[in-house]
């Protein structure tokens, strides 16, 4: 399968617990997209990476989120002291970025539910 | 501030007629409008997209019609069938700020 990969498809946590969930793009993409989704709303921005660099960071994500995009490949998404109000859907995207095709090609998500 | 309107919310439509979503945006400088697809379970998938220089863009029975003044666009299925039964989402991107803004989705439901 060529396509956007995220793993896990499903994480179950207790409040408080940390999570990261891991993204792998199309090979040749140089930007990756974290977005979130809730229930019956369109996925929102969360932060975007042009290779290594992140580029920038939706007023989103709060000081217990961080992602890494180490050597430009596969990108990781962390969540501290997970709250309720986490529990969404994290869809990764990938694309060739600006200029060329910016088509967006997302992963299948992973399903976080806080309990 | 939601930037990008969409309607209905869901859309029931008999097999074999046109199912027509609409969407509504306030940011001038947006020049990238995709429509996604997203079955239960399952990340979006791009359907057919356009760029403003065009008022309308046809993909087999998928249709965007822009109207650049209005700041509209809508997305057309002609023919409809059981198959195009999921969650449609349109989306605005802008050069240079390169993240997708998307509308809350509408529920398409096709009957026999």
């Amino acid at each position: 399968d060529t396509g956007v990969s995220q793993d896990p498809r499903h994480k179950i946590t207790k409040r408080g617990q940390n999570v990261t969930f891991r993204c792998d793009p199309i090979s040749e993409h140089n930007r990756l997209y974290w977005y979130r989704q809730t229930l019956g709303q369109g996925p929102e921005f969360l932060t975007y990476f042009q290779n290594e660099a992140q580029l920038e960071k939706s007023r989103l994500l709060s000081d217990r989120f961080s992602a890494e995009r180490p050597k430009g490949s596969f990108s990781t998404l962390e969540i501290q002291r997970t709250e309720q109000g986490d529990s969404a859907m994290y869809l990764c995207a990938s694309s060739l970025g600006a200029g060329t095709d910016t088509e967006a090609f997302f992963g299948q998500g992973t399903r976080l539910t806080v309990v | 501030q939601q930037q990008v309107k969409q309607s209905p919310q869901s859309l029931i439509v008999q097999k074999g007629g046109i199912s027509i979503i609409n969407c509504a945006y306030e940011n001038t400088a947006f020049d990238y409008f995709p429509w996604y697809q997203q079955f239960p379970g399952k990340g979006p998938a791009l359907l057919i997209a356009i760029r403003p220089d065009v008022s309308e863009k046809k993909e087999g029975r998928f249709t965007i019609s822009f109207n650049k003044s209005a700041k509209q666009f809508s997305l057309h299925i002609m023919d409809s069938q059981p198959g195009d039964s999921a969650t449609y989402f349109c989306a605005a991107e802008s050069f240079g700020n390169e993240k997708l803004t998307f509308g809350t989705g509408t529920r398409l439901t096709i009957i026999p």
